[in-house]
């Protein structure tokens, strides 16, 4: 069966630091990957998705970019985090072939101090 | 654009009441659609998938009905209970898009 690691689960960083947040998917090839941002009221804000190696398509500028350095690994980073960057960060998959359901990692809070 | 709606924001009910989550979009070119539940701090778990050429689907207490033309879902439980309670979300993927658009979500709190 499929599965989707995320880690860390939280994480108090002061600002300016670098972030580096990791996902992996279990059992499946070619997944679909996004990263997702969630703030208190304003819902989930797709931030990356990636449809294969090397292929990320961002959906807001912002302070963060995204990898996809293997097939299953989508990683989160920032060089320098802002106060604004808190939040809590959802890691997803779904099928690559055709697009189905769609599963979520537990996720990452972040606090920016 | 499409733009994902839930109604309503929050929703407090007694245990074993039946009940309806709303879920509406604005462009009917779908896909699917997903209902998701979130605990606090959690990630998302899924709870059911509706492809653009089914009416509804059924796991359990719970079943998800889909009018595209419309461009509304629903969410019915069935006798609600304590362990229901938490944040349920709808969101649809666009037709020729991989991109999941969400609802801001419904707060459900079933009282014992």
């Amino acid at each position: 069966s499929q599965t989707i690691h995320q880690w860390p689960a939280t994480l108090v960083q002061p600002v300016g630091s670098p972030l580096s947040l990791e996902c992996t998917v279990e059992g499946t090839s070619n997944p679909n990957l996004y990263w997702y941002r969630q703030a208190a009221g304003r819902g989930l804000q797709l931030l990356f998705y990636s449809v294969g190696i090397g292929q990320i398509s961002s959906e807001v500028p912002q302070n963060l970019s995204a990898s996809r350095p293997q097939d299953r690994q989508f990683i989160l980073s920032s060089k320098k985090l802002l106060l604004s960057d808190s939040g809590f960060y959802l890691c997803a998959w779904s099928g690559g072939l055709t697009v189905t359901e769609a599963f979520f990692g537990q996720g990452t809070r972040l606090t920016v101090v | 654009k499409q733009e994902v709606t839930q109604i309503p924001a929050a929703l407090s009910v007694p245990e074993g009441e039946n009940l309806v989550l709303n879920c509406s979009f604005t462009d009917s070119a779908i896909y699917n659609l997903q209902w998701f539940r979130q605990d606090p701090g959690k990630g998302l778990t899924s709870l059911l998938l509706i492809q653009s050429s089914q009416r509804e689907q059924t796991s359990g207490r719970l079943n998800a009905s889909l009018d595209k033309s419309s461009g509304r879902s629903t969410l019915y439980i069935a006798a609600s209970q304590p362990g229901d309670s938490a944040t349920y979300l709808c969101a649809v993927i666009q037709g020729g898009s991989e991109k999941l658009v969400f609802g801001k979500g419904t707060k459900l709190t079933v009282n014992p």
